[in-house]
């Protein structure tokens, strides 16, 4: 299995409140995603890396930022969180380049959000 | 805007049954597109497709993409209650390696 960790994996906050969700990975991959799915909508791209300090926008970025300080760790932040933010949050890392473009997903970080 | 279709959204079958899983799309600079298998958790990687016409595939498992109609086929033969799982498609469009995704097909498999 690829070595990524996500944390915490269940929270409940209240609308308003800041949030930040840790993804770490210990496979020293360059490329790294987080993703959101809902039902009815399938998994949605919200920010990625392409390396240390080089990140960017998904198709649903409003309301987050990332920051990825170094290769391990990719942090996503929710400066205030609302009710449409409740949802599974899946970090991803990928070895694009080496023989395949398949993404490794971590287990999902279920956010609640009242 | 990418688009990124799958059909059936939901399909219900018999052990033993064959299945076919659709997956069409509309998106601006193809490069690839894949298929992964989500049970409780996490999705895990299936197939990665690049070229028309050439199937890949893995025990029952099988997928061919046909890059001139803008589809791909997933197929499962015999399928077992093990195979209960959403199937999501996803295509990997333009530069850095970003994928967009269908909203699965949620494959459900009766004894």
């Amino acid at each position: 299995d690829a070595g990524i960790t996500q944390s915490p994996r269940h929270k409940v906050t209240e609308t308003g409140t800041p949030v930040t969700l840790r993804c770490h990975q210990t496979e020293n991959h360059r490329y790294m995603y987080w993703y959101r799915q809902d039902p009815g909508h399938g998994l949605r791209l919200i920010h990625y890396s392409y390396g240390v300090k080089d990140t960017d926008k998904g198709e649903v970025s409003d309301g987050y930022s990332v920051s990825r300080s170094k290769t391990e760790d990719f942090l996503l932040t929710l400066e205030s969180a609302t009710s449409s933010q409740t949802s599974v949050y899946f970090c991803a890392i990928s070895a694009w380049g080496e023989n395949t473009g398949e993404l490794f997903f971590g287990e999902g970080s279920r956010l609640t959000v009242l | 805007e990418d688009k990124v279709v799958q059909s059936p959204l939901s399909l219900v079958v018999h052990e033993g049954d064959t299945v076919t899983l659709n997956c069409s799309y509309e998106v601006t600079n193809f490069r690839s597109l894949l298929w992964y298998k989500q049970e409780k958790k996490a999705p895990t990687f299936l197939f990665m497709l690049t070229s028309s016409g050439i199937e890949k595939k893995s025990g029952r498992l099988s997928s061919i993409l046909d890059k001139k109609e803008l589809f791909s086929i997933l197929n499962i033969t015999a399928t077992q209650t093990g195979d209960s799982a959403i199937y999501l498609c996803a295509v990997e469009v333009g530069s850095n390696y970003k994928l967009t995704f269908g909203k699965g097909t949620l494959l459900t498999v009766n004894p």
